[in-house]
């Protein structure tokens, strides 16, 4: 069952510079996105979400785009800090309580 | 700022014993989940529960798996019979409604030896 994926395990990114993890699914009936950040031995931190009836959703230095067509949509950490460093799960949801994560991706912010 | 919490942080557990996961979620939340990952592995959603009932659960969820809400301010997973697989972290996490940000405890590790 692999609805939601982030295919990098993966990503290293210089201070200062744009972060953009990625993630696709596959279920159409998807209407609601979250972006969580998650450090070791702690629980997922909700970071930002977004709606199918939008493309875009922007706070602060977080910006999640969402490609309905492609069934795709991205995270842009604009600019990127080494307290970012930390592993971030991009999870989906139908119209249900249940949301469906995808395998993360460790973004690493070398100083 | 409100947080959920759990207790214990780490739960250490003989195989067939039963375990209970204690949860305290945002006090004007109505909405409560738990999760669990297993090392290396990705966020898996268990069961959500409101109005004093189960709302959805996953496949996972089997007959040795409940939950209670037994007062106004805990939320309890129980594994009535825990089994070597059931290792893993376990998050409690709590919604104000039921189709937003989910707010997740720090969770209790289980070790089934």
């Amino acid at each position: 069952d692999q609805q939601v994926k982030q295919n990098s395990p993966s990503l290293s990114v210089q201070e200062g510079r744009i972060s953009i993890l990625n993630c696709d699914y596959t279920n159409s009936m998807f209407d609601y996105f979250l972006w969580y950040k998650k450090y070791p031995a702690e629980g997922p931190t909700f970071l930002i979400s977004i709606s199918s009836i939008k493309d875009k959703n922007e706070d602060g230095r977080f910006t999640v785009f969402l490609n309905k067509s492609a069934k795709h949509l991205s995270l842009h950490i604009v600019p990127s800090q080494p307290g970012d460093s930390a592993v971030y799960f991009c999870a989906a949801s139908s119209g249900t309580y249940k949301y469906i994560f995808g395998t993360g991706t460790r973004l690493k912010v070398l100083a | 700022e409100p947080e959920v919490t759990q207790t214990p942080s780490h739960q250490v557990t003989q195989m067939g014993q039963e375990v209970i996961l204690r949860c305290v979620p945002i006090s004007n939340h109505l909405y409560f989940y738990w999760y669990r990952q297993i090392l290396g592995q990705k966020v898996e959603f268990l069961v959500s529960f409101y109005n004093n009932e189960i709302s959805e659960k996953s496949e996972i969820f089997d007959d040795q798996f409940s939950v209670e809400r037994p007062d106004g301010s805990n939320f309890t997973l129980k594994i009535r019979s825990t089994k070597l697989e059931d290792s893993a972290m376990y998050f409690c996490a709590s919604s104000e409604d039921g189709r937003g940000e989910q707010f997740f405890g720090p969770g209790t590790r289980l070790t089934v030896l």
